[in-house]
């Protein structure tokens, strides 16, 4: 039963078009992520939710839009997709805001803009 | 400069070898966390340390909060090993960054058989 899961895990698409990746986690963590690594590996965080609210909202272009509907979903939708939104995503929870507890990933969504 | 550097950032060992890998930070931290990524792409969590030395396994990390520096141990490394592995810390109590982590770029290992 996977504690973290994300949907779709791949996903090409034509510049221009919007897409939605979905995150479900069944552990009854309170906040939720998203990450976004790139070509070499390197995460950073775009979002985080506590029990609905956003609490982190890095620089992050608009087209990007997360949204919450109860603490165990974290959807994230994008809007006129671009060529450098090209990018693996990683969906993600922990049982708090504390930077001290343990994350757990979702396995990842490859997201291909051609 | 990244506020996480990891060293070094590709790594190649024989079976069998104790492996280090080094992370150095220039933030205050609430905590730092090694992951570590497969080539399937998962990442799993392998360590969160707020002090002193944590072993799991064949794996060994330890924190100097002073020096704000990680290492991350391999003993008797194994091909099923290879992966990335990466270094993250978690902000500090209060202000814009609680609750938030900042990765190192990451090292790359691989262990021959």
């Amino acid at each position: 039963d996977t504690a973290v899961s994300q949907t779709p895990k791949y996903l090409v698409t034509q510049m221009g078009n919007d897409k939605s990746i979905k995150c479900e986690q069944n552990l009854g963590h309170d906040t939720m992520y998203w990450y976004k690594q790139d070509s070499k590996k390197f995460l950073k965080i775009m979002f985080s939710y506590n029990n609905k609210e956003l609490i982190i909202n890095e620089t992050v272009p608009n087209r990007f839009s997360p949204k919450s509907p109860d603490k165990a979903h974290l959807n994230l939708h994008i809007n006129s997709l671009e060529l450098g939104d090209s990018a693996v995503y990683f969906c993600a929870s922990s049982l708090d805001r504390y930077s001290g507890n343990t994350i757990y990933f979702g396995e990842g969504s490859w997201l291909t803009v051609v | 400069k990244n506020e996480v550097e990891q060293s070094p950032q590709n790594l190649t060992a024989q079976e069998g070898e104790f492996i280090t890998i080094n992370c150095s930070y220039s933030v205050g931290i609430s905590a730092l966390h090694w992951l570590q990524q497969h080539p399937g792409g998962g990442i799993v969590s392998l360590f969160m340390l707020s002090s002193g030395k944590k072993k799991h396994g064949r794996l060994i990390a330890t924190i100097n909060i002073q020096e704000k520096h990680s290492s991350l141990h391999i003993t008797a490394s194994h091909p099923r090993d290879s992966a990335v592995y990466i270094c993250a810390v978690g902000g500090g109590s209060g202000g814009t960054s609680y609750g938030k982590l900042t990765f190192g770029q990451g090292t790359i290992l691989t262990v021959h058989p």
